[in-house]
């Protein structure tokens, strides 16, 4: 069965420290990646999606990047974090253009200060 | 622009009661919806689905009714229960697009 691991679950930082978020998925290959934010009164937001090994697409223009070095794992990125990059940060996955939806990782909640 | 459109942001239910969470779209284009259900500080869940071919899906306590003409989409919780109490998303795609288009979410609670 298919997994999807997201760390860490809670992160207090500094505003203007840089950022790194993980996520990995077990179990599948060439998995469609997706990196949303919660942030309070506007939903589940879009940042970053990709389909293959070094293939990101930008949802929003915004303090942050995403890369995905190997099959599997995506990751999300900052040099310098801003107040308003606080938020719940959730990666999901999902088979090709699939229409069951994602799969959602438990999600980490980012606080700058 | 949100194409995607929950406009009520709470909605309380007494336990055994309907609760009903409606949904909003703009683009014509969209063909296939789904709903999630969230609970604090967890990823959002997969509930239940629709496609622009159906004008509802039922599933247990859970239906989900589509009228096409309106741009609109409601969630029907019968019997409401105490753990059915979370944020629920509805999300939206096109046929050929990896993306989903989530909604800005309600937080149902339903009181014993």
């Amino acid at each position: 069965s298919q997994t999807i691991h997201q760390w860490p679950a809670t992160l207090v930082q500094p505003v203007g420290s840089p950022l790194s978020l993980e996520c990995t998925v077990e179990g599948t290959s060439n998995p469609n990646l997706y990196w949303y934010r919660q942030a309070a009164g506007r939903g589940l937001q879009l940042l970053f999606y990709s389909v293959g090994i070094g293939q990101i697409s930008s949802e929003v223009p915004q303090n942050l990047s995403a890369s995905r070095p190997q099959d599997r794992q995506f990751i999300l990125s900052s040099k310098k974090l801003l107040l308003s990059d606080s938020g719940f940060y959730l990666c999901a996955w999902s088979r090709g253009a699939s229409r069951v939806g994602y799969t959602f990782g438990s999600g980490t909640r980012l606080t700058v200060v | 622009d949100q194409q995607v459109k929950q406009n009520s942001p709470s909605l309380s239910v007494q336990e055994g009661r309907i609760s009903i969470l409606n949904c909003d779209y703009t683009n014509s284009m969209f063909d296939y919806f789904l709903w999630y259900k969230k609970y604090p500080a967890e990823g959002p869940t997969f509930l239940i689905s629709i496609s622009s071919i159906k004008d509802k899906n039922e599933d247990g306590r859970f239906t989900v009714f589509l009228n096409k003409s309106a741009k609109h989409l409601s969630l029907h919780i019968v019997p409401s229960q105490p753990g059915d109490s979370a944020v629920y998303f509805c999300a939206a795609s096109s046929s050929g697009t990896y993306k989903y288009i989530f909604g800005t979410g309600t937080r149902l609670k339903v009181l014993a």
